[in-house]
């Protein structure tokens, strides 16, 4: 059982590049969501999903877009990555609202120069 | 406790000792809670939960306390052992919000010394 699987693991980008994260879940659930986590901080939410072809904006949104075309899958796009960017990003996904324990992936740790 | 920005707020104990972790928040219409584990270089993992209606929660060497008088959570984690060496989240789900996702704080470094 897989749970949550994020690719890829490592990325560094250049300023003004644009690259997207994949996120993938095989325990068939509703909901699912992509944080980042910043040194020392909490996780944000960027975006999330209720449901296929469903997206919703989190706190940090700006920057960043996301797809759910099929059920396991959401999708992280940056158009024109910037330093800000630089974070460790998470995907995580649940069977119901946030009233239900969430599954995390290992995480992507993006920088951008 | 909570801690904004770059130094996580930590606790260091003995192991074999018991350890407290602690968590406020600040919305009244929170009704549910989650502690994660999060070691280093992975994310984070569930390790339990407790809805507004309980005050307290039981499980394999935790137990999380709620009070909602004080909007206060917090983690007890037994026999601490070396193994439990990470940083420790508390989320909540705010019932008022549109938004279908749980809230962290900004996380305790627990450190346990051999």
């Amino acid at each position: 059982n897989a749970g949550v699987t994020q690719t890829p693991k490592f990325r560094v980008l250049k300023t003004g590049q644009s690259m997207t994260l994949l996120c993938a879940q095989d325990m068939n659930h509703e909901y699912m969501y992509w944080y980042r986590q910043d040194p020392g901080m909490g996780l944000r939410l960027i975006h999330y999903s209720v449901g296929e072809g469903t997206t919703a904006k989190g706190e940090v949104p700006d920057g960043y877009n996301v797809s759910r075309l099929k059920k396991q899958n959401f999708l992280l796009g940056l158009e024109s990555a910037a330093p800000s960017q630089t974070s460790v990003y998470f995907c995580a996904s649940s069977y119901s609202t946030g009233q239900a324990k969430a599954f995390f992936g290992q995480g992507t740790r993006l920088t951008v120069v | 406790g909570e801690s904004v920005g770059l130094h996580l707020p930590t606790l260091s104990v003995q192991e074999g000792d018991n350890s407290i972790i602690n968590c406020a928040y600040s919305n009244s219409a929170s009704d549910y809670f989650i502690w994660y584990k999060q070691e280093s270089g992975k994310g984070p993992q569930f390790i339990i939960d407790i809805r507004s209606n309980m005050d307290k929660r039981q499980g394999q060497r935790v137990t999380v306390l709620l009070n909602k008088t004080v909007k206060h959570l917090s983690l007890q984690i037994a026999a601490t052992q070396p193994g439990d060496s990470a940083v420790y989240f508390c989320a909540e789900n705010i019932r008022d919000t549109g938004r279908r996702a749980l809230t962290f704080g900004s996380g305790t470094r627990l450190q346990v010394q051999p």
